[in-house]
């Protein structure tokens, strides 16, 4: 079966810091791979997506940048946070079946 | 992704159904029509997609109307694990997906 690894789950960073954030997926090949973010009380705001390895959509301008160096392997990075980036991060994936996007557990990350 | 429209809230008690409504009407042709629900400080969980047929699974009921424009998420017997907020999302197979504000949803004792 497909499961999503995200890690860590809650992250304290000082502004100025750089971020990574990782996500891998087992048991599938060549998934849609997405990461979203969640401020606080808001909805989902989609950051990036990625059709294969190497290919990089970007959904928003931001401080945040994505790479996807293996099939199934999405990071999340930042080169200097800042107090805006606070959020909840969110890593998923959707093949090519009909059945649903699966979501990671998420990072709780804070930014002061 | 196109925009749906649903109510902020709604309240319903334990045991009975939970009827959320959802609008799509720029739904086209080739989209499905996915059910999300997000419990406090977790992802997204799927619940149930469909294309124009009614759909059931072991979740929830999916009843998409005739012309397509909206759907019905129905939860027969809502518990207060139900409690969440419940995106309707209309995209087609393996695009991005794009979450409104969605549907909070409060079951009571």
């Amino acid at each position: 079966s497909q499961t999503i690894h995200q890690w860590p789950a809650t992250l304290v960073q000082p502004v100025g810091s750089p971020l990574s954030l990782e996500c891998t997926v087992e048991g599938t090949s060549n998934p849609n791979l997405y990461w979203y973010r969640q401020a606080a009380g808001r909805g989902l705001q989609l950051l990036f997506y990625s059709v294969g390895i190497g290919q990089i959509s970007s959904e928003v301008p931001q401080n945040l940048s994505a790479s996807r160096p293996q099939d199934r392997q999405f990071i999340l990075s930042s080169k200097k946070l800042l107090l805006s980036d606070s959020g909840f991060y969110l890593c998923a994936w959707g093949g090519d079946s009909h059945y649903g996007y699966t979501f990671g557990s998420g990072t709780r990350l804070t930014v002061v | 992704d196109a925009k749906t429209t649903q109510p902020p809230s709604m309240d319903c008690a334990e045991g009975r159904a939970a009827n959320l409504p959802c609008n799509h009407s720029t739904i086209s042709g080739n989209e499905y029509v996915y059910w999300y629900r997000q419990i406090h400080s977790q992802g997204p969980q799927y619940i149930i997609h469909g294309l124009k047929n009614n759909e059931t699974n072991e979740m929830a009921s999916l009843i998409i109307t005739e012309d397509r424009k909206s759907s019905t998420l129905i939860l027969p017997h809502a518990t207060l694990r139900d409690t969440a907020v419940y995106y309707c999302i209309h995209t087609g197979t393996a695009s991005k997906l794009t979450f409104g504000t969605g549907t909070r949803l409060q079951v009571t004792l």
